[in-house]
């Protein structure tokens, strides 16, 4: 069982259309990240979230962390063939040495033209 | 703008042969770690070094060992392949003593063990 859990795995949409990916874990954390991943690349990190309830947007990417701190959404707003990736969000646990970054499985999101 | 380079970026092996994935990382970075990507899996974490002379084991360890060999430098060496270790492999560095730090990912290297 991963810390982490995202959904949905996959998601293939039309251009133009709003989509929408969960990150959920169990646990509480100090903050939490969103990266996107192209094929062939390593991940790159798109948004950090730390205060509980917070709303951030990055052009059509409205990304919010609960009030509890325990999980998180994605939203894409007239999604674009570049959108196309893997989402994955990463959780900082609190107090953990090596400032590790735990992954969620990811969503696969495909915005076909 | 090199940030993390690791190499090779793709390799065959057969099983009960060794190899070693380099990655240096050119942004003065302390911590670096190394992950492996599996479908479905996410990233998981194999090793990390939070500061240049220690390294500590992750989610996925065994295996695989690993070497700072200097502040740019980690190392991680499979000493006797198995088709289970078949992944993708991630270098990765951020800054110490920032736990909201961004993570910087190299290109990934791709092993397949037969």
């Amino acid at each position: 069982t991963q810390l982490l859990e995202q959904s949905p795995q996959f998601l293939s949409i039309q251009e133009g259309e709003n989509l929408t990916v969960y990150c959920n874990s169990s646990s509480v954390f100090s903050s939490l990240q969103w990266y996107r991943q192209e094929p062939g690349e390593g991940p790159v990190l798109l948004v950090t979230v730390v205060t509980g309830g917070e709303v951030k947007k990055l052009k059509r990417l409205t990304f919010q962390f609960g009030d509890a701190r325990k999980d998180s959404s994605l939203h894409i707003t007239a999604a674009q063939p570049g959108d196309t990736g893997l989402y994955l969000c990463a959780a900082h646990v609190p107090r953990a040495a090596g400032n590790k970054l735990t992954f969620g499985g990811g969503t696969r999101v495909l915005v076909k033209p | 703008n090199a940030g993390v380079t690791q190499t090779p970026k793709f390799q065959v092996l057969k099983t009960g042969q060794s190899m070693t994935l380099q990655c240096a990382q050119d942004m003065n970075h302390n911590s670096m770690y190394w992950y492996r990507q599996d479908p479905g899996m996410g990233l998981r974490l194999i090793y990390y070094s939070a500061s240049e002379g220690t390294t500590d084991k992750g989610e996925v360890p065994n295996g695989y060992n690993v070497s700072r060999l200097n502040k740019r430098e980690f190392s991680l060496r499979l000493e006797s392949a198995a088709p289970s270790q078949t992944s993708v492999y991630f270098c990765a560095s951020r800054m110490a003593g920032r736990g909201t730090g961004e993570l910087f990912f190299g290109e990934g290297s791709r092993l397949t063990v037969l």
